[in-house]
Order: C-alpha cells, then sequence, then structure tokens
C-alpha cells in the first residue's frame, strides 16, 4: 500500500523546543496539503503546495510555522519556539486533484 | 468569508435505522461539496462528492444532493449499520481564488445494534 506515510505519530516536546514533521505523499500527486485538527474540530487549513511551490498560506499561519516541499515530493512542517497552543494532530493529504487521500497524522504534545 | 456548518453531534441511531446529518455551506463560486468520513482509528477518507448542482453523490448506500438553492448538501443513508459508526465531515473545495478544501467541525454517529 503507498498510501499518505506521516513521521513520527506522536512528538511529546517542552515548550519552546522546534520540531519538524514530515510527509511522504502518494508518488503521483502533484498536490500536498497540511492542516491541523484539534479535538472536536475539523481539519483547518494550514498550507497548500503544487509540485514544489507553495502556492497558498492561511493567514491565520505564525511566521513559526514553516513548510516545504523540494522537488515536489516528500514534505516537512517545522514549527519553531512551540507553544502549549501548538498541541494539536497535524494531518498531511495529497491529491491529484481536488480528491484528497490523508495520512494518519502526527500527534503533537507542547508540554 | 467562505464556511461549512454542519449539525452538532453526537447522533445516536439503532441499527436500520434512516441517516440525516444536515451541511450547509457559504462560499464565492462554484464549489465542488464532498462528505470525508472517519473511522475509529483511522484517517480520514472520501466518502462522497458532487462537483456542479443538482448533482448526487452517493456510496456505499450514502447519497447527498448538491442544493445551490439552499446551500446544502445533506447526508443520508436509508439503513445505518454498526459498521457505519464515526465521524462524519462536511467539505467545499474550489473556492473563488483559493486551493484549500474547508471543512466543517463534523459530526459523530453511533449506530447500536
Amino acid at each position: 500500500d503507498t498510501g499518505v506515510s506521516q513521521n513520527p505519530r506522536h512528538k511529546i516536546t517542552k515548550r519552546g523546543q522546534n520540531v519538524t514533521f514530515r510527509c511522504d505523499p502518494i508518488s503521483e500527486h502533484n498536490r500536498l496539503y497540511w492542516y491541523r485538527q484539534t479535538l472536536g474540530q475539523g481539519p483547518e487549513f494550514l498550507t497548500y503546495f503544487q509540485n514544489e511551490a507553495q502556492l497558498e498560506k492561511s493567514r491565520l499561519l505564525s511566521d513559526r510555522f514553516s513548510a516545504e516541499r523540494p522537488k515536489g515530493s516528500f514534505s516537512t512542517l517545522e514549527i519553531q519556539r512551540t507553544e502549549q497552543g501548538d498541541s494539536a494532530m497535524y494531518l498531511c493529504a495529497s491529491g491529484p486533484n481536488e480528491k484528497l487521500f490523508f495520512g494518519s497524522g502526527t500527534q503533537l504534545s507542547v508540554l | 468569508g467562505n464556511s461549512v456548518t454542519q449539525m452538532e453531534g453526537p447522533v445516536t441511531l439503532s441499527e436500520e435505522a434512516f441517516l440525516t446529518i444536515n451541511c450547509t455551506y457559504t462560499a464565492t463560486g462554484y464549489p465542488s461539496l464532498f462528505w470525508y468520513v472517519q473511522y475509529p482509528g483511522e484517517g480520514l477518507q472520501l466518502l462522497l462528492k458532487a462537483t456542479k448542482a443538482d448533482d448526487k453523490g452517493s456510496n456505499k448506500g450514502f447519497e447527498a444532493t448538491y442544493r445551490k438553492e439552499t446551500t446544502s448538501f445533506h447526508l443520508e443513508k436509508g439503513s445505518v449499520q454498526v459498521s457505519d459508526s464515526a465521524v462524519y465531515f462536511c467539505a467545499l473545495s474550489g473556492i473563488t481564488g483559493g486551493f484549500k478544501t474547508i471543512f466543517g467541525a463534523g459530526t459523530r454517529l453511533f449506530v447500536k445494534a
């Protein structure tokens, strides 16, 4: 099965530390999205890549968040100087079009 | 702004009951509409979609019709099973000038045997 893969599955960090998550999309998908989800809420859009180009970012996204997709393959999401409010499930999705295929997510806990 | 509103849960039904989960939207342009489902312990997956007004999306016995006049995309199933217990998310994409898919808050469904 070559679904969307995210690593790590869980990350516990202390406030102020930097964290980086990785997403490996389905290989033939040129679209890649990052979302954040908290308990009882739907996924909240963070950013979108088409191939290697970052074409859209949420206006709510703090400058502590940065994402890359070098060569249009895997993607990384980095959060600098983490805060307790960053605790959430971070989801990656890819797609050939507007249909999204989601990974299982990375659960971040900031202590 | 662009948004999706769906009925609050949880919704609890007995097996073989009729299901309706309401969803309304606000959007610029001509969005596509989706229902995604998240089964316990699994990631979100697409359940069905409709791309233009009056289209009906269907899958696994679930149906939803794109109603432009009421800006709605209600999810229905005639006879639910225990295995349908999950969280259901209504979503839209294709808004003017944007690439993102916008999700509702989700509705949790419990089906009792």
